[in-house]
């Protein structure tokens, strides 16, 4: 069965950087794009970018322009997602989800709790 | 950026009541129109794709409608575990969008 498994909770200082990770099982890999959306506490859902696994391109929104990096490693079927230069408002819960179709998501991890603060 | 309108924002209901959620672009997205839900602590889930599609797995009671700019979620008869907050999103064009969501609660 699909499975997007997580990396942990993690706590960062202003300015520093998180990099989540994003481990797939049960399908192959490249053959879906994956994508970044995150949610504050108590907010909606807000969509951060996505990754072609097989080709490692890449598509941000222009909001986290210059401070993310999605990336990947097929041989481990692992997807990451790096946001630097963090703020306070960057806390929030951050997913991973799979694309299949047109851009709609049926697979996601179950979620990376970032809180930053000083 | 497309920007995705959901109303209402929140609403009272009763098990066994017909809900709708709608949502609407601010142009015109065809049928690149999908619904999650989304309980307390969890991922969202994805109940329509395109606008009328049901997903694999979830209950007919579910289904969507509309094309162009507005959109309809319909729960045909609400259900204990439909108690939830819904999101429509577009995937008509990058950046994805999702609507501000609208919280389902028992009345």
């Amino acid at each position: 069965q699909v499975q997007l498994v997580q990396s942990g909770a993690e706590v960062k200082k202003p300015g520093a950087s998180v990099k989540v990770s994003c481990k797939a099982s049960g399908y192959t890999f490249t053959d879906h794009y994956m994508h970044w959306v995150r949610q504050a506490p108590g907010q909606g859902l807000e969509w951060m970018g996505r990754i072609n696994p097989n080709t490692g391109d890449t598509d941000y929104t222009q909001k986290f322009q210059g401070r993310v990096t999605m990336t990947r490693d097929t041989s481990i079927s692992t997807a990451y997602m790096e946001l630097s230069r963090l703020r306070s408002d960057d806390t929030a819960v951050y997913y991973c989800a799979r694309e299949i179709g047109s851009s709609q998501f049926d697979y996601w991890g179950q979620g990376t709790l970032v809180t930053v603060s000083s | 950026d497309i920007q995705m309108t959901q109303s209402p924002s929140s609403l009272s209901a009763s098990v066994g009541d017909r809900v709708t959620i709608t949502c609407r672009a601010s142009q015109s997205i065809s049928t690149y129109l999908n619904w999650y839900h989304q309980k307390p602590g969890k991922a969202p889930k994805l109940l329509i794709y395109a606008a009328f599609s049901l997903q694999s797995g979830v209950p007919s009671r579910f289904s969507g409608s509309g094309s162009g700019t507005d959109f309809t979620l319909t729960i045909s008869s609400l259900q204990p575990e439909d108690f939830a907050t819904y999101y429509c999103q577009q995937s008509y064009s990058t950046p994805l969008t999702f609507g501000g969501g609208t919280k389902v609660e028992i009345k």
